[in-house]
């Protein structure tokens, strides 16, 4: 019964290292998301997939890339962190206009 | 600008019901609106979402206004358990927009 699984679940980088954000699925959904919450705000979308081979960008995208791997996997690429990128990050899938499942986050920590 | 605004915190007796308000006055007549809820460290939980009529499921109730411009979560019967930050979120296509959110305190 794992959802959407998120690695790592913690991360501590300096600036200007670079790093991916692992997320997949078992849901067989088509769709995928990638947000950030910063603290005390609601989620802001990055990037969004709607089906394998697909990518868009959402509200924020500037300074991340993804990857549609294939239909389970969406990864979240920093080429250069930066200490405005602090965030948790968190991966969601869903069916067309479905409901999203969320996975618990990756708290991410750019110094 | 937020495209839904929400009060930022409410309170709740246990076990009374509990409407949580939801603007969004720019909805456009393909968005849907969704509503999740989040407790601390976790990500958010899918509870309810429509486009023009009210919706039931086992969770709550969504009342969209007839015009769309509004809408309001219904929880029956508030538990322990539903204390948490709460969502609107207008969908547009496939972008999610969420406002700042309601933290709903429930007092025993």
């Amino acid at each position: 019964n794992a959802g959407v699984t998120q690695t790592p679940k913690f991360q501590v980088l300096k600036t200007g290292q670079s790093m991916t954000l692992q997320c997949a699925q078992d849901m067989n959904h088509n769709s995928m998301y990638w947000y950030r919450q910063d603290p005390g705000m609601g989620l802001r979308l990055i990037y969004y997939s709607a089906s394998e081979g697909t990518t868009d960008k959402g509200e924020v995208p500037n300074g991340y890339n993804v990857s549609r791997l294939n239909k389970r996997e969406f990864s979240l690429r920093l080429e250069s962190a930066a200490p405005s990128q602090t965030s948790v990050y968190f991966c969601a899938s869903s069916e067309v206009r479905g409901a999203q499942h969320f996975g618990d986050g990756t708290r991410l920590s750019i110094l | 600008d937020a495209k839904t605004t929400q009060p930022n915190s409410m309170e709740s007796n246990e076990e009374e019901p509990v409407h949580l308000p939801c603007n969004h006055s720019t909805i456009s007549g393909t968005d849907y609106i969704h509503w999740y809820r989040q407790l601390p460290s976790q990500g958010p939980e899918y509870v309810i979402h429509g486009l023009t009529s009210n919706v039931n499921n086992r969770m709550a109730s969504l009342a969209i206004a007839e015009d769309r411009k509004s809408s309001t979560l219904i929880l029956h019967r508030a538990t322990l358990r539903d204390a948490a930050v709460y969502y609107c979120i207008l969908n547009t296509g496939n972008q999610f927009y969420f406002g700042t959110g309601t933290s709903l305190t429930v007092i025993p």
